[in-house]
């Protein structure tokens, strides 16, 4: 198995930008994809692939990777952006055994 | 619309067994693969399962190998989770999720609890 580890928690003023980071060894070979999710309802599907964002999600949010960190980036937070974010990955046997990182807390100050 | 119902969940006694579904609708069941993901009370997401679109192929997570079992019905447009001898630490959310190439979960369901607890 593989792990992915994220920041806790992060913080970011109105309207700035914040990048919420994943690292792991198996991003070396898989893209990441990124959950939000908002207390008591599922997570949504906010970036996958190399930066594709699925229909309805704002084009604040942009996804990046190097090496082996992936990176959510958004761009001009909004209030309603503040929310738990989760990488996710294959395991890096590459066998669509799905591993999530730790998520990260996001608050808009 | 793509929608994904999760059914099943419930309180039950460590050792015991339960099973969850999910309906799905709004797209091509039998096309796409599907997973179970769960969400302890407090904490992160945990992949538990996925299976190909034609069943033939499963994963599981270490923690719930052994003990549950995946399985769909193309035919009836649903996804199962056979869940045996059930620990505490099996309480979560159970979550069932569509595939989209290994790549990511593009739709998931509401969710169901599972509470396992004498």
């Amino acid at each position: 198995s593989s792990e992915l580890t994220q920041d806790p928690a992060v913080s970011v003023a109105l309207g700035q930008t914040v990048r919420i980071t994943c690292q792991g060894d198996s991003l070396r070979s898989y893209y990441a994809s990124w959950y939000q999710q908002k207390p008591g309802q599922a997570p949504v599907l906010v970036i996958y692939g190399k930066n594709n964002r699925p229909s309805g999600i704002p084009d604040r949010f942009s996804g990046s990777s190097s090496g082996n960190t992936a990176s959510l980036t958004i761009t001009g937070a909004q209030a309603e952006d503040e929310a738990d974010y989760y990488c996710n990955s294959r395991d890096s046997s590459g066998n669509h055994q799905g591993v999530f990182g730790g998520g990260t807390k996001l608050t808009v100050l | 619309e793509v929608q994904l119902v999760e059914s099943g969940g419930g309180l039950v006694q460590p050792g015991g067994s339960l099973r969850l579904s999910c309906a799905a609708s709004g797209f091509t069941f039998s096309s796409y693969e599907m997973n179970w993901v769960r969400q302890a009370p407090g904490k992160g997401l945990e992949w538990v399962s996925y299976i190909s679109s034609s069943g033939s192929t499963i994963y599981y997570a270490d923690s719930v190998k052994g003990r549950f079992t995946i399985s769909r019905d193309n035919a009836k447009n649903s996804l199962y989770l056979q869940m045996n001898s059930l620990r505490a630490e099996d309480t979560a959310v159970y979550y069932c999720a569509r595939d989209i190439l290994g790549l990511a979960y593009d739709y998931w369901g509401q969710g169901t609890l599972v509470t396992v607890s004498s």
